[in-house]
């Protein structure tokens, strides 16, 4: 089964609004990340969080990291009409065999 | 952009042929990955490799075999394919050094008719 899970599957918002999206994940990890996923294209990474932080800011994205309840959520604050995609989370397992995996997605809708 | 390729972009085969996806990079990084992506799944990893010969299953793996002889190429096959593995299939590439930023390919198309 997969190790992360986003929460919600989908959420449209208006222009200008913060859009909050959710990732759960089972066992112990090294880091987490986020990517990010236009349609029909290749994912794109957003931000790296490591398992000894608790919050990360790149710019208008906020990221923290609860590894006592194995959860992390994705902030992006003043959203806006480009910011409409798909947003995965992703963990790895840290070690020489770099096992990245990635949960479902939340699709982002924003409303212009 | 990353030097990542994948080929074939599209490709219609007949359920029972073998078929041969190639991810090739140009980043001499260490780790690849190739996933598929269904509706509802998400992406899911099919297979991984932590260097030249080592590789290591994903979680839906059944299906599929991949090699990787040098270092900048790595394949996955379908032995026989089937119409469930009609899917969308990435590859990505991952380096130990850095923020283990994962960089992927543009995707290919596969339909198993």
């Amino acid at each position: 089964s997969q190790q992360g899970e986003e929460d919600p599957q989908a959420l449209s918002i208006q222009e200008g609004e913060n859009a909050t999206m959710n990732c759960s994940y089972k066992t112990s990890i090294n880091n987490l990340q986020w990517y990010r996923q236009n349609s029909g294209r290749g994912l794109v990474h957003l931000i790296l969080i490591r398992s000894n932080e608790r919050e990360k800011h790149s710019g208008r994205l906020r990221v923290t990291l609860d590894t006592s309840k194995k959860s992390s959520s994705l902030l992006i604050t003043a959203s806006r009409a480009a910011d409409t995609a798909s947003y995965f989370c992703a963990t790895d397992s840290g070690g020489s065999n770099y096992k990245l995996t990635f949960g479902k997605g939340t699709l982002l809708t924003v409303n212009p | 952009d990353a030097g990542i390729t994948q080929s074939p972009r599209h490709k219609v085969t007949e359920t029972g042929t073998p078929v041969t996806l190639r991810c090739h990079q140009t980043e001499n990084h260490r780790y690849m990955y190739w996933y598929r992506q269904d509706p509802g799944h998400g992406l899911r990893l099919i297979h991984y490799s932590y260097g030249v010969k080592d590789t290591d299953k994903g979680e839906v793996s059944d299906g599929y075999s991949v090699s990787r002889s040098k270092t900048e190429d790595f394949l996955l096959t379908l032995e026989s394919a089937t119409s469930s593995q009609t899917s969308v299939y990435f590859c990505a590439i991952t380096s130990e050094t850095g923020v283990y930023e994962a960089f992927f390919g543009q995707g290919t198309r596969l339909t198993v008719v």
